[in-house]
């Protein structure tokens, strides 16, 4: 099943840049999206999200963007921190389903 | 701030033991989901539970796996005959209200099967 991608398997970032993490999808009939962090032994924890009738949404150091047109979204934190780094989870689901989840990106911010 | 538990943090179990996995979502919350993470795979969905019913569930929830919401606070994910293949982080996840799919996901049962 890879209705969701994320192609990147790791990132390293310095501390106070932007770090960027991609994901693509493939069902069109996705309509949430969602980006979630997670700790080792720990579940994920909730982000941000974007409805598919927006194009940005923005809630502090975090923005997703989504480009419907190219099924492709992205998570931008800036300025990054190093308490950032951990496994970064984009997650998609249909009319408010089930989560369909990426493989992850790994985050690692320099300091 | 409110958050979901998750009972217990690991457990280890005989291969054809059951084991029940509890959870008490998030007091408000109207949806329960129960999603597994087999080492160094994706987190993938198991089930959907909404107003005392099974919504959704996946193919890997056979007639092994059942859930339950006994009373008002808790949600319980059983496996009736454990098999090695079940070893995996099993959440718990729950949402308020229907437009918004934000799931929020309790710590996590460790699960290992010998």
């Amino acid at each position: 099943d890879q209705q969701v991608k994320q192609n990147s398997p790791s990132l390293s970032v310095q501390e106070g840049r932007i770090s960027i993490l991609n994901c693509d999808y493939t069902n069109s009939m996705f309509d949430y999206f969602l980006w979630y962090k997670k700790y080792p032994a720990e579940g994920p924890t909730f982000l941000i999200s974007i409805s598919s009738i927006k194009d940005k949404n923005e809630d502090g150091r975090f923005t997703v963007f989504l480009n419907k047109s190219a099924k492709h979204l992205s998570l931008h934190i800036v300025p990054s921190q190093p308490g950032d780094s951990a496994v970064y989870f984009c997650a998609a689901s249909e009319y408010g389903n089930k989560l369909v989840f990426g493989a992850g990106t790994i985050l690692r911010v320099k300091s | 701030e409110p958050e979901v538990t998750q009972t217990p943090s690991h457990q280890v179990t005989q291969m054809g033991q059951e084991v029940i996995l509890r959870c008490v979502p998030i007091s408000n919350h109207l949806y329960f989901y129960w999603y597994r993470q087999i080492l160094g795979q994706k987190v993938e969905f198991l089930v959907s539970f909404y107003n005392n019913e099974i919504s959704e569930k996946s193919e890997i929830f056979d007639d092994q796996f059942s859930v339950e919401r006994p009373d008002g606070s808790n949600f319980t994910l059983k496996i009736r005959s454990t098999k090695l293949e079940d070893s995996a982080m099993y959440f718990c996840a729950s949402r308020r209200e229907t437009g918004k799919n934000e799931q929020f996901f309790g710590p996590g049962t460790r699960l290992t099967v010998l």
